[in-house]
Formats: C-alpha cells, sequence, structure tokens
C-alpha cells in the first residue's frame, strides 16, 4: 500500500501559475495513471487531468499534468490563475491491486 | 453524456446497515468497459474509494471496508447499490457514486449526505 502526499494548501494570484505537488510514499509514481480532481464548494469532484497528463474535452489549456520519477510525484500546473480556479484539488492512483488511492487535497486560493 | 445520481436515506441509526442506489443514465452499465464505483468524502476531509463492480457482478472492496461493505449491481433498472453494515458515527458522509475507467472516476453523481445518528 502506499498514500499519495499533497500540500494542504497554496496560494497565487489571478494571472500568475501555480503547481500542486503529489508524493507517492512508496512504489513509482509512473507505475499507474494519476488523476487530478477539482472539487469546488457543495460540488463533486470533477476531472482535470487523466492518465498523468491527459486533459478532458471542456478543460482549458491552462491546465497541464506531469509526473517526475526522480521525486516520485506527479504535479498538477495551473497557469493563467483565475479567480474561479479557486477550489480543492486531489491526486489520485491506484496500487497493483487496482484499489483507488487518494492524495489527501489542496486547497487552492486565488488572491 | 451518462450521468449518475445517488438516492437513498440521509440518516441511519448507529449499527444498522446503510444503503444507497446509483441510477446511471445516458449509458448502460451491462455495455462492458467501464467499472461503477462508490467514494465517500467525510465533512471537511479527503476522499475514500469504497470499491467498485462491473455488469457482470465481479467486485473489488477497499481492504479497510471489505468486511462491511457489499456492492451489487441490477442491470434491468441500469442502478448499482451500495450496502454498509454496522455503522458509526465515522460513516457520516457525502457518498458519491462514480463511472470508473480503470480506477479513474468520471463523471460522479452529485453526493448524497448520509448521516449516521440516533
Amino acid at each position: 500500500n502506499f498514500m499519495l502526499t499533497q500540500p494542504h494548501s497554496v496560494s497565487e494570484s489571478p494571472g500568475k501559475t501555480v503547481t500542486i505537488s503529489c508524493t507517492r510514499s512508496s512504489g513509482s509514481i509512473a507505475s499507474n495513471y494519476v488523476q487530478w480532481y477539482q472539487q469546488r464548494p457543495g460540488s463533486a469532484p470533477t476531472t482535470v487531468i487523466y492518465e498523468d497528463n491527459q486533459r478532458p474535452s471542456g478543460v482549458p489549456d491552462r491546465f497541464s499534468g506531469s509526473i517526475d520519477s526522480s521525486s516520485n510525484s506527479a504535479s498538477l500546473t495551473i497557469s493563467g490563475l483565475k479567480t474561479e480556479d479557486e477550489a480543492d484539488y486531489y491526486c489520485q492512483s491506484y496500487d497493483s491491486s487496482n484499489r483507488g488511492v487518494f492524495g489527501g487535497g489542496t486547497k487552492l486560493t486565488v488572491l | 453524456q451518462v450521468q449518475l445520481q445517488e438516492s437513498g436515506p440521509g440518516l441511519v441509526k448507529p449499527s444498522q446497515t446503510l444503503s444507497l442506489t446509483c441510477t446511471v443514465s445516458g449509458g448502460s452499465i451491462s455495455s462492458g468497459g467501464y467499472y461503477w464505483s462508490w467514494i465517500r468524502q467525510h465533512p471537511g476531509k479527503g476522499l475514500e474509494w469504497i470499491g467498485y463492480i462491473y455488469y457482470s457482478g465481479s467486485t473489488y472492496y477497499n481492504p479497510s471496508l471489505k468486511s462491511r461493505v457489499t456492492i451489487s449491481v441490477d442491470t434491468s433498472k441500469n442502478q448499482f447499490s451500495l450496502r454498509l453494515s454496522s455503522v458509526t458515527a465515522a460513516d457520516t458522509a457525502v457518498y458519491y457514486c462514480a463511472r470508473d475507467f480503470n480506477r479513474w472516476f468520471d463523471p460522479w453523481g452529485q453526493g448524497t449526505l448520509v448521516t449516521v445518528s440516533s
């Protein structure tokens, strides 16, 4: 079993770029795809990145995902920040038994 | 466009069984190619995957909940269901159902809050 660790919160100004990390505790980050979900207050999560770096249709190209084997982590980068990007972001992967694993979530504040 | 909707009691007494149903529209569970998962979120907390079912009835549960969880499917109604037994206050959460493509969860239902209280 492994855990995914995210920063509790990040903040940045509108128009800037922010990166949220997601570090896998054991096993290779590259072993299993990583997804990123956005959750606004009172709403269900929606996908912003799937399969490490794929963007669903309708998600702006300001959102990008990557993995870094050297730090065993995945990252979500949001450029040209807008106030509407303020939300909680969760990374998610799965283990060798196909058990879903979520990170603890990161609260993004755009101020 | 596939949509999912959870339904079930919002209040369950301690030691009883929580039962929820997810109705899928805009697509058929029995067409295959996807799993169907339940996920929960404790108030103000993160997300916890509960388990999945395939249209054939095969299941896989989170080991942390396995002894209390049953997920079933009714393809004739295009629904799948969650039963969680012997609930306590720690099971109070928003419960989501979601389509599951090899553990990529999309889309999600709107979620339903279940409170465990006497």
